[in-house]
């Protein structure tokens, strides 16, 4: 069956643009996670989302970030004014309930913020 | 340009030889742990869990160590080939709870 997706694979935009970054979770999975990766680190948690609710939102970096889900399935991540620091790869993993279960990772979108 | 960011551990080994793995993780509460193959330019991937109440856990070639006295946790892999080198993260979760907390990760390197 398909996987986690994300789109689009990879965006270049100008400092103070807004941007949209999407996730289509594997169906039927009602946890999805955004993380985001810098060069060379590691994942950080930004969100996750249980259904269409967002319990845990104390990763996102800062008031220019947001993220909604509807339907319980695909997911957006809004980066508003970007900035340089926000150049990092997005990834985004669903699972079918809880954090104990597999996150499923998607390809991630690689953002290029000039 | 894009910032250069911390550079990750770097293990490298030999073909055939074996590879151990190390992590620290963060939560004294965390019961469940998983680690996590990420490969260059895709998202990581899925390859062994523990629970807290085993100290030991076997997989194909794979095995992972629990040590919750102090918060340690490794990835054995044995006769590495060249399909493992990647960059491998430990990540932690307290059963129940949604969240996961990610390691900083290690890139392992197979020397042919």
């Amino acid at each position: 069956g398909a996987g986690v997706s994300q789109s689009p694979s990879n965006k270049v935009t100008e400092k103070g643009k807004d941007v949209e970054l999407r996730c289509d979770p594997i169906s039927g999975h009602t946890a999805l996670y955004w993380y985001r990766q810098s060069l060379g680190q590691g994942l950080e948690f930004l969100i996750y989302f249980q259904g269409n609710s967002a319990p845990d939102k104390s990763g996102l970096p800062s008031d220019r970030f947001s993220a909604e889900r509807t339907g319980g399935s695909v997911s957006t991540l809004t980066i508003q004014r970007t900035q340089q620091e926000d150049s990092a790869v997005y990834l985004c993993a669903s699972s079918p309930r809880s954090g104990t279960d597999t996150q499923y990772f998607g390809p991630g979108t690689r953002l290029t913020v000039l | 340009g894009e910032s250069v960011g911390l550079h990750l551990p770097t293990l490298s080994v030999q073909e055939g030889d074996n590879s151990i793995i190390n992590c620290a993780y963060s939560n004294s509460a965390s019961d469940y742990f998983i680690w996590y193959k990420q490969e260059s330019g895709k998202g990581p991937q899925f390859i062994i869990d523990i629970r807290s109440n085993m100290d030991k856990r076997q997989g194909q070639r794979v095995t992972v160590l629990l040590n919750k006295t102090v918060k340690h946790l490794s990835l054995q892999i044995a006769a590495t080939q060249p399909g493992d080198s990647a960059v491998y993260f430990c990540a932690e979760n307290i059963m129940g709870y949604q969240k996961v907390t990610f390691g900083t990760g290690t890139k392992l390197q197979v020397i042919p």
